[in-house]
């Protein structure tokens, strides 16, 4: 299996553009789970999905935040308008089955930058 | 609410040297517990994780992790430290219901030749 793929690894943008992250989870892993990266606050998590069904979305910092999973193998998770202060690295995991002992597999990250 | 602490963000050691990252805990119910390990420009990577059992908890690269539930301590060691050590490292706890995983801030490991 490939991992969790995450893209793009990096993304530039302008204060005020629309930003798109994607994410393919491990096939057959029901969990998906959207963090955030900063050298401030560390991980944070935004979001996670269970079945394609967002369980927790209490982390998503404003409601320029935005993330939707139309199928169990592609996840967005879209900023808009995007900040300066949002800059950070966003990780997407997944995982497999209900217990809390399963670990989570994450992907490589999307570096977003906003100028 | 579960939290993680995770003493020093900055750990020092000589090559060959013993590694011991610390990791204090909070759970209101018996944690799941796991060490995450971060390489620059890279995803998070599972060392190793408590669940029941075994207290003492080995994993990869020759790392271990004790559970202490008196001391809500799971601190990570490794005997001998290796070049290849060099990252960041992440408690982690999971809480009750689902998957959902609380990180502690992250101890960046140097290793010294």
């Amino acid at each position: 299996d490939a991992g969790v793929i995450q893209s793009p690894r990096h993304e530039v943008t302008e204060m005020g553009q629309e930003v798109t992250l994607r994410c393919k989870p491990i096939s057959g892993h029901d969990y998906l789970f959207w963090y955030r990266q900063t050298m401030m606050r560390g991980l944070e998590l935004l979001i996670y999905f269970n079945n394609n069904v967002p369980i927790d979305d209490s982390g998503m910092p404003e409601d320029r935040f935005s993330a939707k999973m139309p199928n169990a193998s592609f996840s967005t998770l879209k900023i808009q308008p995007s900040e300066p202060r949002d800059s950070a690295v966003y990780f997407c995991a997944s995982s497999t089955g209900a217990g809390r002992n399963t670990e989570a597999f994450f992907g490589q990250g999307t570096r977003l930058t906003v100028v | 609410a579960q939290s993680v602490t995770q003493l020093g963000s900055h750990v020092s050691v000589s090559e060959g040297a013993l590694v011991l990252l610390r990791c204090n805990y909070s759970s209101s119910v018996p944690p799941y517990l796991f060490w995450y390990v971060q390489y620059p420009n890279q995803g998070l990577q599972l060392l190793l994780k408590y669940t029941t059992g075994a207290t003492l908890v080995k994993g990869i690269n020759g790392f271990e992790a004790e559970f202490k539930k008196s001391e809500t301590s799971f601190h990570l060691t490794k005997p001998s430290a290796h070049m290849s050590d060099a990252a960041e490292y992440f408690c982690a706890v999971s809480e009750r219901y689902g998957n959902k995983l609380v990180f502690g801030a992250g101890t960046i490991l140097r290793v010294k030749s």
